[in-house]
């Protein structure tokens, strides 16, 4: 079946920093590939999605690239707020008779000013 | 749109009891998702409805769990005989589209068995 595999946090930045949190995924053929983000007491948000190989995933200025010959779909943002802190979940979608997204662990973002 | 509610946000229970969980979806979504979410953890799938069909389970989903979707609206996730292995967040997600293009999920139960 799909894994993701997340860099392990917390990561804590200072305000106005470049952020990278690292995803790579295993799954059947291609799969789609997301980013959801977790605020403190609160469910799951979609952040932002690629469906395809070299598809760009963009919102609130968090970007990933689906890079399929690395297996990867890291996250970018290049000025990080105290408002960015939160667990970010990478996780992808392979379809093949099944309806389950897989999800990686977590990466625990702190952002401070 | 009110998003995906669930309900209730929080429940403590003694182990050994029966517990019922209820999610709302958003209404136009015919597709319907529990996960488990434990702590330091990603989500894991439980279960997925089409409309009132129940048409995938996880083996995570033993047998003191049943969910039923009975009209194609909301569903309810019940757990017979809490264990404290049970403790974690429910969540509940819904979609129109198929999975490749995300679920919206709700803000969860989270369960406290003591």
């Amino acid at each position: 079946g799909d894994s993701v595999t997340q860099m392990e946090g917390p990561v804590t930045l200072s305000e106005e920093a470049f952020l990278t949190i690292n995803c790579t995924y295993t799954a059947t053929g291609y799969p789609s590939l997301f980013w959801y983000v977790q605020y403190p007491g609160e469910g799951l948000q979609l952040l932002l999605k690629a469906t395809k190989a070299d598809d760009k995933g963009s919102n609130k200025g968090f970007e990933a690239t689906y890079r399929k010959e690395t297996t990867s779909f890291h996250l970018e943002k290049g000025s990080v707020q105290v408002s960015d802190s939160a667990v970010y979940f990478c996780a992808s979608y392979s379809g093949a008779g099944s309806y389950q997204l897989t999800f990686g662990k977590g990466t625990k973002l702190s952002v401070i000013p | 749109d009110t998003g995906v509610s669930q309900d209730p946000r929080h429940k403590i229970t003694k182990r050994g009891q029966n517990v019922t969980f209820r999610c709302d979806p958003i209404s136009e979504h015919n597709r319907l998702y529990w996960y488990r979410q434990t702590l330091g953890q990603g989500p894991e799938f439980l279960t997925y409805f089409q409309n009132e069909a129940q048409l995938e389970k996880s083996r995570l989903l033993s047998d003191r769990f049943s969910a039923e979707r009975p009209k194609g609206s909301f569903s309810t996730l019940e757990i017979q005989r809490t264990e404290q292995g049970d403790s974690a967040m429910y969540l509940c997600a819904s979609s129109l589209e198929l999975p490749n293009y995300g679920y919206t999920f709700g803000s969860g139960t989270r369960l406290t068995v003591v």
